[in-house]
């Protein structure tokens, strides 16, 4: 059970928009800034978003991010195959003196 | 540019101890906001954050694997080594280091490792 809570699973069609949300509590998403990951396939996470809305140098602004109050959500348009991967919202938890991470959404593009 | 390497064994036997070492470049464990933290992936499964040090040495672990875990850091080597005992077959995982920049309430990954995997059987 993660301390962030994402949905399983998004789909949309090539072309189209999808939110992924990503929902805490005061301790963590609520007093910190929230970063996204992406992970394809086989591979390591990739930095996605920062700070709740920044991109890092080389991700298109195809990808964005944003919070309020305990909740946050990443919204990715234009989707491309090369968007399937798994999504994963994180942030540090000021009570527990912890990192969470959500439980992870997979995105397919239908 | 920052990278980030992890080794260690592949296969550990139950109830063993494992030792992974992360050996990073492009920044200083010494410089103010730097961490580097440890993360695993059970097959199939999702991120687990285990541990991270920062550039105080001042160490976090995740709440349910703290009595196994320790981290500690060679700033001079650039290394970050992470050590769990008791090893169990629920232990197998893709184990990351990652960098993380830390400021007041601005905490995020930015660099990973590729990744080792390690399988606990017998």
């Amino acid at each position: 059970q993660s301390v962030l809570t994402q949905p399983p699973s998004v789909s949309a069609a090539p072309g189209q928009k999808v939110t992924i949300s990503c929902s805490g509590s005061s301790s963590n998403i609520g007093n910190n800034y929230v970063s996204w990951y992406q992970q394809l396939p086989g591979t390591a996470p990739k930095l996605l978003i920062y700070d709740n809305n920044k991109r890092p140098s080389g991700i298109p602004d195809r990808f964005s991010g944003s919070r309020s109050g305990t909740s946050a959500t990443l919204g990715i348009t234009g989707l491309q195959t090369g968007d399937e991967a798994d999504y994963y919202c994180g942030t540090w938890d000021s009570s527990l003196f912890i990192w969470v991470f959500g439980g992870g959404t997979t995105l397919t593009v239908l | 540019q920052v990278t980030l390497r992890e080794s260690g064994p592949a296969l550990v036997k139950p109830t063993q101890t494992l030792t992974l070492t992360c050996s990073f470049s492009g920044f200083s464990l010494s410089t103010s906001g730097m961490c580097v933290g440890w993360i695993r992936q059970p097959p199939g499964k999702a991120l687990e954050w285990l541990a991270v040090i920062d550039w105080e040495d001042d160490k976090y672990y995740n709440s349910s694997l703290k009595t196994r875990l320790t981290i500690s850091k060679d700033t001079s080597k650039n290394q970050v080594v992470l050590t769990m005992t008791s090893l169990d077959p629920m232990d197998t995982a893709t184990y990351f280091c990652a960098r993380m920049t830390a400021a007041t309430q601005k905490y995020y990954f930015d660099y990973w490792g590729q990744g080792n995997l390690v399988t606990v059987s017998s």
